[in-house]
């Protein structure tokens, strides 16, 4: 069975600062990989997904931005960040003939 | 596109009683509907999941009904415990090959109560 890791847990960042989010996925191959967003309190909002090594689609218009540098490898970024990218950010993966999406841990980000 | 409707937004209980959460989706070719479930601070976590070729399908204390025609969906939890206490969300999505992308409903704040 896949598992997914993030990092960092928890960050606190400043406005305007850049931003950095890893995920990694072990045990499986040609993963499809998403990124979610969901605020406090809130449901999940998707952001972006990947079906491929360099192929990005973007859900919702931001300042956020998506790679995928490797098969099992997806990174979110941001050049400056907003108050409003506050929230518990998702990496998520499904793959294989029965398609189950899964999470990973998470990371939680405060920007002050 | 697909929308996930999900009722009740919150939803009390005592232990030992049983807890419903609807959903209805509205995209006919919609044909896969998982449920997850998250604690406080977790990840969500999926706990069943249904195909369109199913009505029914139970685990343990969990069943999901799928009715196809009017386009709802259903989780049951029984003998409720205080650790069902959580957050459930709903999702559908088409899967014909590669990705799929779940569209979730709001969720529901299941509380149970000794």
């Amino acid at each position: 069975s896949q598992t997914i890791h993030q990092w960092p847990a928890t960050l606190v960042q400043p406005v305007g600062s850049p931003l950095s989010l890893e995920c990694t996925v072990e045990g499986t191959s040609n993963p499809n990989l998403y990124w979610y967003r969901q605020a406090a309190g809130r449901g999940l909002q998707l952001l972006f997904y990947s079906v491929g090594i360099g192929q990005i689609s973007s859900e919702v218009p931001q300042n956020l931005s998506a790679s995928r540098p490797q098969d099992r490898q997806f990174i979110l970024s941001s050049k400056k960040l907003l108050l409003s990218d506050s929230g518990f950010y998702l990496c998520a993966s499904n793959s294989g003939t029965y398609n189950e999406q899964f999470f990973g841990p998470g990371t939680r980000l405060t920007v002050l | 596109g697909e929308n996930v409707e999900q009722h009740p937004s919150t939803l009390s209980v005592q232990e030992g009683d049983s807890a419903v959460i609807k959903c209805t989706y509205s995209d006919s070719a919609s044909n896969y509907f998982p449920w997850y479930k998250q604690e406080l601070g977790k990840r969500p976590q999926l706990i069943i999941d249904i195909r369109s070729n199913v009505g029914e399908k139970k685990d343990q204390r969990i069943a999901v009904t799928l009715n196809k025609t009017a386009k709802h969906f259903s989780l049951h939890i029984t003998e409720t415990q205080p650790e069902d206490s959580a957050v459930y969300f709903c999702a559908a999505t088409l899967v014909s090959g590669g990705y799929n992308k779940l569209i979730f409903g709001a969720g529901t704040r299941l509380a149970v109560h000794p």
